[in-house]
């Protein structure tokens, strides 16, 4: 079983529209979540992280966490085309001192 | 406020050969990391410097891979002799302290072993 499963994608949702990213991880230890988008041969840069259940919101992105579940989303409200990249997520088990867990990503794009 | 920056760009070796990566991290980031995404597959830590002493080098693939961070300024990554399954992207990060900051990572060093 992989740390971190990511729907590889590609998702395609039109301008303006809410774009859903999920994320299932299975270290039940697992402490902080990050999210990352990377634009094609770009480094990838941290856009939201959470550490806490619920929601926490950032402009127009909501990240969402259920520790029960080991599940945590990243919602993008009214996507635009620069929004068009992969979105990693990441996971800090907390015993690690900071080592990252990733997925494979999710391919978006945002068509106008 | 400079990011990490990491160099060269590209690399294109032949099987056997010695290849170097350096990486400059965010001024006053102790903590360094190496990473390394391989194709089709998810990015994974390499490991991990608190200055110049390495902290976790669990997830380095074998010995032909030596890291170093002498003074706890940049640090390199040497691949020798590297071989085909070396080629990927690898990425430098850092941070201010471990587990409360997030990483800034850099624009990666993408090597190919031919």
């Amino acid at each position: 079983q992989k740390e971190v499963e990511q729907n590889s994608g590609p998702l395609s949702v039109p301008e303006g529209a809410i774009a859903s990213l999920n994320c299932t991880y299975s270290d039940q230890g697992s402490q902080s979540f990050f999210w990352y988008r990377q634009y094609s041969g770009k480094s990838p840069e941290l856009i939201m992280f959470i550490y806490s259940n619920g929601d926490k919101e950032d402009g127009r992105f909501t990240a969402q966490l259920n520790k029960a579940s080991q599940y945590v989303s990243l919602l993008i409200r009214d996507s635009q085309p620069s929004d068009s990249a992969t979105y990693l997520c990441a996971v800090d088990r907390g015993s690690t001192l900071g080592r990252l867990y990733f997925g494979r990503g999710t391919q978006l794009t945002v068509w106008p | 406020e400079a990011g990490v920056t990491q160099f060269p760009s590209h690399s294109v070796i032949e099987k056997g050969q010695t290849v170097t990566l350096r990486c400059d991290p965010i001024s006053g980031h102790d903590n360094l990391y190496w990473y390394r995404r391989v194709m089709g597959k998810e990015i994974k830590f390499l490991l991990h410097f608190v200055k110049e002493s390495k902290q976790d080098e669990s997830g380095m693939p074998n010995n032909r891979f030596l890291a170093e961070r002498t003074g706890g300024t940049y640090s390199t990554l040497k691949v020798q002799p590297a071989e085909l399954e070396d080629s990927g992207v690898y990425f430098c990060a850092s941070s201010q302290s471990p587990g409360n900051s997030p990483l800034h990572f850099g624009n990666g060093t993408r090597l190919t072993v031919t």
